[in-house]
């Protein structure tokens, strides 16, 4: 599985919007890019994947680069309740696991 | 409907005794996840079903640790001889592996504490 790379903490203001980059420079053609946030003491949430479109669901959206090198999540008005710990992770069906990294812990501040 | 449910939500145990850790996944998928998560650590995988046969076991960190699943149905994570070190939260998804994708969807994890 491509590894992905991803700023350790980001703060961000409450009602703004919130964009979390991530890289992913070795990613394969058949990889899809998932984004999942794990709020304090709670199992991981999915949020949103995409292939090579972007793609925007009730809770965010992803913009990926042509290259799909990297993408970036955006959470357009970020509330208290959207921090957590963010975790981008590139992966396909043919290996049966996500590999977490550390993630992007996001700081919503009012 | 009813998402993944794990069940104890927590576990306290003495060293040297025997764990069963409880995953009901989401009805219908097929792909079935444990994960175990340290204190303030991210998660590690441990195994992967598909049905009730686990083509990748290779995050089971010793052969105190088995897994098994019933059919596309529950699964039962236990820990031999439990060891201070084997206390984390374990962690339960679930998948459909529709459309070629692997959304897993995740349980609230049981807290596993090792005295």
């Amino acid at each position: 599985d491509a590894k992905t790379t991803q700023p350790t903490s980001m703060d961000c203001a409450e009602g703004r919007a919130a964009n979390l980059p991530c890289n992913h420079s070795t990613i394969s053609g058949n990889e899809y890019v998932y984004w999942y946030r794990q709020i304090h003491s709670q199992g991981p949430q999915y949020i949103i994947h995409g292939l090579k479109n972007n793609e925007t669901n009730e809770m965010a959206s992803l913009i990926i680069t042509e290259d799909r090198k990297s993408s970036t999540l955006i959470l357009p008005h970020a509330t208290l309740r959207d921090t957590a710990v963010y975790y981008c992770i590139v992966g396909s069906s043919n290996t049966g696991k996500l590999i977490f990294g550390q993630g992007t812990t996001l700081q919503v501040k009012p | 409907g009813a998402g993944v449910s794990q069940s104890p939500s927590n576990k306290v145990t003495e060293k040297g005794k025997d764990v069963e850790l409880r995953c009901d996944p989401i009805s219908g998928h097929t792909a079935l996840y444990w994960y175990r998560q340290r204190l303030g650590q991210g998660l590690e995988f441990l195994i992967y079903f598909q049905g009730n046969s686990a083509p990748d076991k290779s995050g089971l960190p010793s052969d105190r640790f088995s897994a098994e699943r019933t059919g596309e149905s529950v699964s039962t994570l236990t820990i031999q001889r439990t060891q201070q070190e084997d206390s984390a939260v374990y962690l339960c998804a679930s998948s459909s592996l529709a459309g070629g994708t692997d959304t897993q969807y995740f349980g609230p994890g049981t807290r596993l504490t090792v005295l």
